[in-house]
């Protein structure tokens, strides 16, 4: 079947850095994606990933590893702001997005 | 402005009751897709439409039906609701159904509850 892992809840302090983690199994792989979710409010897009390596966007970073199955997000620099949930999806073989459950980020002083 | 509007925001409705959410996109995307979100799970997709006048079905399509008469609307009909068909709703759309890097626009979501 298909599987994606990621933690349901990290907690980090303002001003730092955090890497939340996903794993996945699809049949075929056309992309993997970070939606940032609100409490109460539509998930927005943040980032693409479909070759390995890292792609950064300011205070944000999305890395792939293709052969291992496995994505990580990586949050700098950290405003309170950030607190929301964060969504990993895989595009498979026929381009529809396999969700995660999300991971609850929370923000402390 | 430019985006996607689902109506209504929330709604309590009667077991057996039929229910249709509505969708509105005025982005000219081809494609559109409706999920559910539940507490733990996932988003999953319910119905998917690549282009008006076509439709899918997604990972859990039973209680629920779709039409894409044109491009800028998707509703979505419960024909007799059930108390597990509670959950928050989003319409989302893309430019297109496929090829890489293909973003989803989500609506702001129906929080439906079934009693």
């Amino acid at each position: 079947g298909q599987n994606i892992d990621q933690p349901t809840e990290m907690t980090a302090t303002e001003g730092a850095i955090v890497q939340i983690n996903c794993t996945y199994q699809t049949s075929g792989f056309n992309g993997l994606f970070w939606y940032q979710q609100h409490a109460g409010e539509a998930p927005t897009f943040l980032s693409y990933n479909v070759l390995d390596g890292l792609e950064e966007k300011g205070r944000f970073s999305s890395f792939l590893s293709r052969s291992k199955g496995y994505s990580y997000l990586l949050l700098k620099e950290l405003q309170m702001k950030d607190s929301a949930s964060y969504l990993c999806a895989v595009s498979d073989s026929n381009y529809q997005l396999i969700w995660g459950a999300g991971t609850k980020l929370i923000i402390k002083p | 402005i430019a985006g996607i509007t689902q109506a209504p925001t929330s709604q309590i409705l009667a077991a057996g009751r039929r229910m249709t959410l509505r969708c509105t996109q005025d982005m000219r995307h081809n494609a559109m897709y409706w999920y559910r979100q539940d507490l733990g799970l996932g988003l999953r997709l319910i119905h998917y439409s690549n282009t008006a006048g076509t439709t899918g079905k997604g990972e859990v399509p039973d209680g629920y039906s779709v039409s894409r008469a044109n491009t800028d609307d998707f509703p979505l009909t419960l024909a007799s609701a059930v108390p597990s068909q509670t959950s928050v709703y989003f319409c989302a759309s893309s430019q297109t159904s496929g090829g890489a890097g293909n973003e989803q626009f989500f609506g702001p979501g129906t929080r439906l509850t079934v009693l």
